[in-house]
């Protein structure tokens, strides 16, 4: 059973650009969450999808947007790409929000992000 | 928001110690999961604990559901070079597909 998968693993982008992340869930699971990794900041939640609606969002600012697609895949886009975004990008699936309680996240390998 | 205090936030012990890190919130959490996260990889669940008070075991891995619901702790025994990774403890609420994670312990093994 193929995991989570995050594309692409590495990317380098200069200073106001943007970006898009791609993340194919597990097979069956409809939940997508995303969260940004970063030296200082640790995980913090970006926004959670489930059968193509937007349920919680993370306090990022409004460069930071995704949408979830018919097949459960998901996209994240930073606009406006700023150095301080330089962090690994992973995203999360679970069969449906109810059910993370039974089954947690099963997280991808990430996104490294380097802004230069 | 919601915070999760993690400590220790690194540990140095000898192969075949026992390891014991905790979380402590200062709001109240319904869930409370464990994650490893090797170099390079994401958080992987080691344990999930659901009920206040709940003690669960996965192999040398045991984890507990603080009865206040603000807190949890997970213990390795006779730890092996294999456990080194950063350790996450997580919160989550009842219907969320989301979690908010404690910074993490970092558990180095000397052989």
């Amino acid at each position: 059973k193929a995991g989570v998968t995050q594309t692409p693993r590495y990317l380098i982008k200069t200073r106001g650009q943007q970006v898009t992340l791609s993340c194919s869930p597990i097979s069956g699971h409809r939940s997508v969450s995303w969260y940004q990794q970063t030296p200082g900041q640790g995980l913090q939640f970006l926004f959670e999808y489930f059968s193509e609606t937007q349920r919680n969002k993370g306090n990022f600012p409004g460069r930071f947007s995704g949408r979830q697609f018919s097949n459960s895949r998901s996209e994240m886009n930073v606009s406006t790409l700023e150095l301080g975004d330089s962090a690994l990008y992973l995203c999360a699936s679970s069969p449906d929000p109810n059910r993370v309680l039974s089954y947690g996240y099963t997280f991808g390998s990430g996104t490294r992000l380097t802004i230069v | 928001g919601q915070q999760l205090n993690q400590s220790p936030q690194s540990m140095f012990i000898q192969e075949g110690e026992d390891v014991s890190m905790n979380c402590t919130s200062s709001s109240i959490f319904n869930t409370w999961l464990w994650y490893k996260q090797d170099p390079g990889e994401g958080p992987v669940l080691l344990i999930a604990l659901y009920k206040a008070g709940e003690l669960t075991s996965n192999g040398r891995l045991t984890a507990q559901f603080g009865i206040t619901r603000k807190d949890s702790f997970l213990n390795i025994s006779a730890s092996i070079p294999s456990d080194v990774g950063i350790y996450f403890c997580a919160g989550s609420d009842t219907n969320a597909g989301k979690s908010t994670f404690g910074d993490g312990t970092t558990l180095t093994v000397k052989p």
